[in-house]
């Protein structure tokens, strides 16, 4: 069974611009979440995604969005670039509740797509 | 108050010796899972082992197991045998139970685990 995979790995952006990372979770999966890692914050959570919907987001500006479409790829869209959005963006998917999950499942982590803003 | 502590920011551990990375929790949900994320230098996180708060053994996968403490909400990773593949940041990690807040797991900030020939 393929991964979690992210597109694009690397990214690099100047102020002012806007950014759209993607994400396929692994098949089956419907359950998307997105988190921002950086060295001084550690993993910081961002949002999560449900069949199309946003379940539970995590205290970021607006600046920061997100979807996800009916094949449970999602996007992450970040507008107005600061030079603190330089990070390590992680997407994870797992099963949850509502398909036959458990507390048991795990999040399945992406290889993460690095940003950086000039 | 943080969700998960972790108070360990570098470990160094010989080839070969067992070492415990700390994790302390904090949850007031009866029903919760702890989770350890290893995370080498490449980025892409690795799921090592899980607890639930209701499994009454301590969760054992391969050379990693945890030392679950419930009573002191604790939920200490054991890595015997170290190898020097086994460097890389640990992250320990808590779902809670049903509520509102959906799949987030909380992360703590991580220890950095150096193995040393």
């Amino acid at each position: 069974k393929a991964g979690v995979t992210q597109t694009p790995r690397y990214l690099i952006k100047t102020r002012g611009q806007q950014v759209t990372l993607s994400c396929s979770p692994i098949s089956g999966h419907r359950s998307v979440s997105w988190y921002q890692q950086t060295p001084g914050q550690g993993l910081q959570f961002l949002f999560e995604y449900f069949s199309e919907t946003q379940r539970n987001k995590g205290n970021f500006p607006g600046r920061f969005s997100g979807r996800q479409f009916s094949n449970s790829r999602s996007e992450m869209n970040v507008s107005t670039l600061e030079l603190g959005d330089s990070a390590l963006y992680l997407c994870a998917s797992s099963l949850a509740w509502g398909s036959g999950g458990s507390m048991r499942n795990e999040q399945f982590f992406g290889p993460g797509t690095r940003l950086t803003v000039l | 108050a943080q969700k998960i502590t972790q108070t360990q920011p570098g470990m160094f551990v010989q080839e070969k010796e067992a070492v415990t990375l700390d994790c302390t929790y904090d949850t007031s949900d009866q029903s919760y899972g702890l989770f350890w994320y290893k995370q080498p230098s490449s980025g892409e996180m690795i799921f090592l082992i899980y607890q639930g708060s209701y499994d009454e053994q301590n969760a054992t996968e391969g050379r990693y197991s945890l030392n679950f403490q419930k009573a002191r909400k604790s939920a200490n990773l054991v890595i015997s045998a170290s190898q020097l593949g086994d460097s890389a940041m640990y992250f320990c990690a808590m779902r809670e139970g049903l509520k509102d807040t959906g799949n987030q797991f909380y992360f703590g900030t991580g220890t950095s685990l150096t193995v040393i020939p």
